[in-house]
């Protein structure tokens, strides 16, 4: 996992709740983007942090938002949660010494009920 | 059409045998490919990466990028139980650390 952490292992929570994940990349990394894995799928972009700004977004609403701090680590907060949230949210790392290599956390599998 | 696109799986092989898993993607501005390993219910984890057209190699592993017919390849050779698990293909766009976008995923399974 190139030493990039990720909280906490697992959730659960029921629709309509707010939801906070946290992920803190290793020194060298400052750059970090968050990813959603439903089942059986691929990552899908979520956004990007650079400099404590969010660069870049992909399509999701904006119940999804974000901070980074100026240590690089970085939350990911999910309000007004629907079933179909539940997925496993990766965050990867890069920038630094890694100029394209992007390395994931162990990621934060959430469940909605 | 999909932006990557990658071969259904699953798929299962003998130990020993060399594997092909094979990717296309849509956009003629992707610049640099990755290819992840993800073991289940673990983060992925970068195995290769490549930028240019031609043949990559680490170890068993060999990336394969054929950008005029956009096509991704990563062959394993020697496949051992271990490298059982869920490869996803990814491009990236121009620039440092762009969104990557993943294919589906391929399910490998290396029967001992």
């Amino acid at each position: 996992d190139a030493g990039v952490t990720q909280s906490p292992t697992h959730l659960i929570k029921t629709r309509g709740q707010q939801v906070t994940l946290r992920c803190s990349p290793k020194s060298g990394h400052d750059t970090v983007s968050w990813y959603q894995q439903a089942l059986g799928q691929g990552p899908q972009f979520i956004f990007q942090y650079y400099e404590e700004e969010e660069r870049q977004r992909g399509n999701f609403p904006d119940r999804f938002s974000g901070h980074q701090y100026p240590n690089y680590s970085s939350e990911l907060n999910v309000n007004a949660l629907l079933l179909g949230d539940s997925a496993l949210y990766l965050c990867a790392v890069g920038g630094g010494t890694s100029y394209n290599e992007q390395f994931f956390g162990p990621g934060t599998r959430l469940t909605v009920l | 059409q999909k932006e990557v696109e990658q071969d259904p799986g699953p798929l299962s092989v003998p130990e020993g045998a060399i594997v092909s898993l094979n990717c296309t993607y849509s956009n003629s501005a992707f610049q640099y490919f990755m290819w992840y390993r993800q073991y289940s219910r673990k983060g992925p984890e970068l195995l290769m990466y490549t930028y240019s057209s031609g043949n990559k190699e680490d170890g068993r592993f060999t990336a394969q990028v054929d950008k005029s017919s956009k096509y991704i390849s990563l062959f394993i050779r020697d496949s051992q139980p271990s490298d059982s698990a869920t490869y996803l293909c990814a491009r990236g766009d121009t620039g440092a650390n762009s969104k990557l976008t993943f294919g589906k995923g391929i399910t490998l399974s290396v029967r001992p």
